[in-house]
């Protein structure tokens, strides 16, 4: 079974400061990799998503990620964040061939002026 | 866009009350999912479905049982709330096939049980 780690449960930043976030998988086999956000009171949405081809991916509002098969990491990034990215990030991971998504325990993350 | 609709945002229940958490997705998708949020806790499967009347048990379960009786609706059932089912609870769904785990939610039902 695949597992989902995020290190860091808040992450503190200034604005237009650039952020990661970490995110570590473990599998067996291949799998796909997504970053869901989620604004205060609100579901989650998908930020972006590793299917396949280029490990460098881009999601909406300026984030991107880097699959990194060798190290089994996912983190996402953002070089300059604005106090509206103020929100909670989930990294996710599914196994190519099963049906559930498995989520880390997210990451707060903090943009003050 | 694809939405998912959940019927109450806030409940509060008194312990041993029945509880329906009511789920609808408007986008023809075959899997939906009910997870429980929990802070430092992440995202918990509780039940899964990727058919209508099919149902699959998730990571916990444990006091809580499903219906899905038509393919937009998702149902989760408390049959006697607890104090320890307090939480945000999140429903989802996607596409079937293989495949890719994009998933849609809602925005959530807080429950707070007493």
């Amino acid at each position: 079974a695949q597992s989902v780690t995020q290190l860091d449960s808040q992450v503190p930043v200034f604005e237009e400061a650039p952020v990661e976030l970490r995110c570590n998988y473990s599998s067996s086999v291949s799998v796909y990799l997504f970053w869901y956000v989620q604004y205060p009171n609100q579901g989650l949405q998908l930020l972006l998503k590793y299917l396949s081809g280029s490990t460098l991916v881009k999601g909406i509002n300026g984030f991107e990620a880097e699959f990194n098969k060798s190290q089994t990491s996912f983190h996402l990034r953002k070089p300059s964040v604005h106090i509206s990215d103020t929100a909670e990030y989930f990294c996710a991971v599914i196994n190519t061939g099963f049906q559930k998504l498995v989520f880390g325990t997210g990451t707060r993350l903090l943009v003050s002026p | 866009d694809v939405k998912v609709t959940q019927s109450s945002r806030y409940l509060v229940k008194r312990t041993g009350e029945k509880v329906f958490l009511e789920c609808v997705q408007d986008m023809d998708h075959e899997n939906m999912f009910w997870y429980r949020q929990d802070p430092g806790l992440g995202l918990r499967l509780i039940y899964f479905s990727y058919d209508v009347k099919m149902k699959e048990k998730g990571d916990i379960p444990e006091g809580y049982s499903v219906s899905r009786e038509k393919k937009e609706r998702f149902s989760l059932i408390l049959e006697s709330a607890s104090t320890n089912q307090t939480s945000m609870y999140l429903c989802a769904s996607s596409l079937g096939g293989a495949g890719t785990g994009e998933l849609f939610f809602g925005e959530g039902s807080r429950l707070t049980v007493l």
